[in-house]
């Protein structure tokens, strides 16, 4: 089946700082989510990006879908930027698409 | 509204006891999910619906019982549950599993259900 791989797994940032979240997909994919988790288990969609680039904020986001990789900016890092980030990916099975998580990037964000 | 609310928030269950987890969305979502979240890992696909029909179960074993009654609501039936079913029960909805216009497989999460299994 198809790997998804994020890096870094973990990350420590110093309030203001940015930074730059990965994320490899092995095959080709029908859709790429982003998502945060924040430290009570919600999960957040932060882009809907198959292919292209979108912006919200302090957070971008590029997905170069021939080349199998999806990148997440965030910029002026915040404390409640902290949490989780995942990559999610579609893709179609027996029956029909099922959706794959990477392992995820951990931030905490530092005042 | 993206709401996605799921009852309970918390469940201690015995392995002998009969639960069931419940998932409500009113935004018209044709797609509905249930994915198990362990400690520290990411969310794993369980079972999808589409149109009130399981099209996806990640060879999910028998003590889960999805059941879609309606179009807004997902329940997930426990029975015999083991401890190592202990985990974080996500449910999820979205427009379409595969949609044809841009966000419409967008997935909204709920809250979640942290179930313990004694």
């Amino acid at each position: 089946g198809i790997q998804v791989e994020q890096s870094p797994p973990d990350l420590i940032l110093q309030e203001g700082a940015n930074s730059t979240l990965r994320c490899n997909f092995s095959d080709s994919v029908n859709n790429l989510q982003w998502f945060h988790q924040n430290p009570w288990g919600q999960l957040i969609n932060l882009f809907y990006i198959p292919s292209g680039t979108k912006q919200n904020g302090r957070l971008s986001a590029t997905t170069v879908a021939t080349e199998r990789y999806s990148l997440l900016y965030i910029s002026s890092s915040q404390t409640t930027d902290s949490g989780v980030y995942f990559c999610a990916v579609s893709t179609r099975d027996t029956g029909g698409f099922k959706t794959i998580f990477g392992a995820g990037t951990r931030l905490f964000v530092k005042a | 509204d993206t709401e996605v609310t799921q009852t309970p928030k918390h469940l201690v269950m015995g392995m002998t006891n009969k639960k069931s987890l419940k998932c409500e969305q009113h935004m018209g979502h044709r797609a509905m999910y249930w994915y198990k979240q362990k400690a520290k890992k990411p969310p794993e696909l369980m079972f999808v619906y589409s149109y009130e029909k399981l099209s996806i179960n990640e060879s999910v074993p028998s003590r889960f019982s999805p059941e879609c009654p309606n179009s807004s609501l997902l329940n997930l039936h426990l029975h015999a549950l083991q401890p190592e079913d202990s985990a974080l029960y996500l449910c999820a909805s979205s427009q379409e599993v595969q949609g044809y216009r841009d966000n419409q497989e967008t997935q909204y999460f709920g809250p979640g259900t942290r179930l313990l299994v004694l």
